[in-house]
């Protein structure tokens, strides 16, 4: 069972930012935050993860709120090609990193 | 390209057939998954290895489906007596063994069975 909750789809302008809900109220204090996302016949692509700090690098920013039940990941400058669907997945090292994936939220970043 | 490859991206069988599929990992990735997605849902985690050793199936995997990984190298999924409800996209992931949390995913191989 997912134990992220994702809103189905939402919509972003190309060169805005594009910040993606997740909620995790049932996360586990061995459990972290991944992002993947995959875009149309495409495999998934990891994209970040954290524990309970935020967290940066090329693609993303991921911030954990502090009781670690929610989380939100930003695109900064989305484009056309980030246009996909995106997994919020919580995992941790009892389940060997096995990802269970929910539906996720589909974006479409709009010209 | 995250450097997982997988064989064949496509497949059409009819129903009853065996198929198998291949992935081939990066070299020196340990952990090996194997998921199976449906049209419009998430990829659904099926098995994974560490090394030559299958550590853990999913109830998903019915006597059906048999995974092996020889030597620690590429994985093999077979398929025997295919049901049109096996139609999905196969997909392959790996993972370094230690200090690494993200899997590599592969393109995948879409299977449909008519």
């Amino acid at each position: 069972d997912a134990k992220t909750t994702q809103p189905p789809s939402m919509d972003c302008a190309e060169g805005r930012a594009a910040n993606l809900p997740c909620n995790h109220s049932t996360i586990s204090v061995n459990e972290y935050v991944y992002w993947y996302r995959q875009i149309h016949s495409q495999g998934p692509q990891y994209i970040i993860h954290g524990l309970k700090n935020n967290e940066t690098n090329e693609m993303a920013s991921l911030i954990i709120t502090e009781d670690r039940k929610s989380s939100t990941l930003t695109l900064p400058h989305a484009t056309l090609r980030d246009t996909a669907v995106y997994y919020c997945i919580v995992g941790d090292r009892n389940n060997d990193y096995k990802l269970s994936f929910g539906a996720g939220t589909t974006v479409t970043v709009r010209a | 390209d995250t450097g997982v490859s997988q064989d064949p991206r496509h497949k059409i069988t009819k129903r009853g057939q065996n198929v198998t599929f291949r992935c081939d990992p990066i070299s020196e990735h340990n952990r090996l998954y194997w998921y199976r997605q449906t049209l419009g849902q998430g990829p659904e985690f099926l098995t994974y290895f560490q090394n030559e050793a299958q550590l853990e199936k999913s109830r998903l995997l019915s006597d059906r489906f048999s995974a092996e990984r020889p030597k620690g190298s590429f994985s093999t999924l077979e398929i025997q007596r295919t049901e049109q409800g096996d139609s999905a996209m196969y997909l392959c992931a790996t993972r370094a063994l230690a200090g690494q949390y993200e899997q590599y995913f592969g393109p995948g191989t879409r299977l449909t069975v008519t």
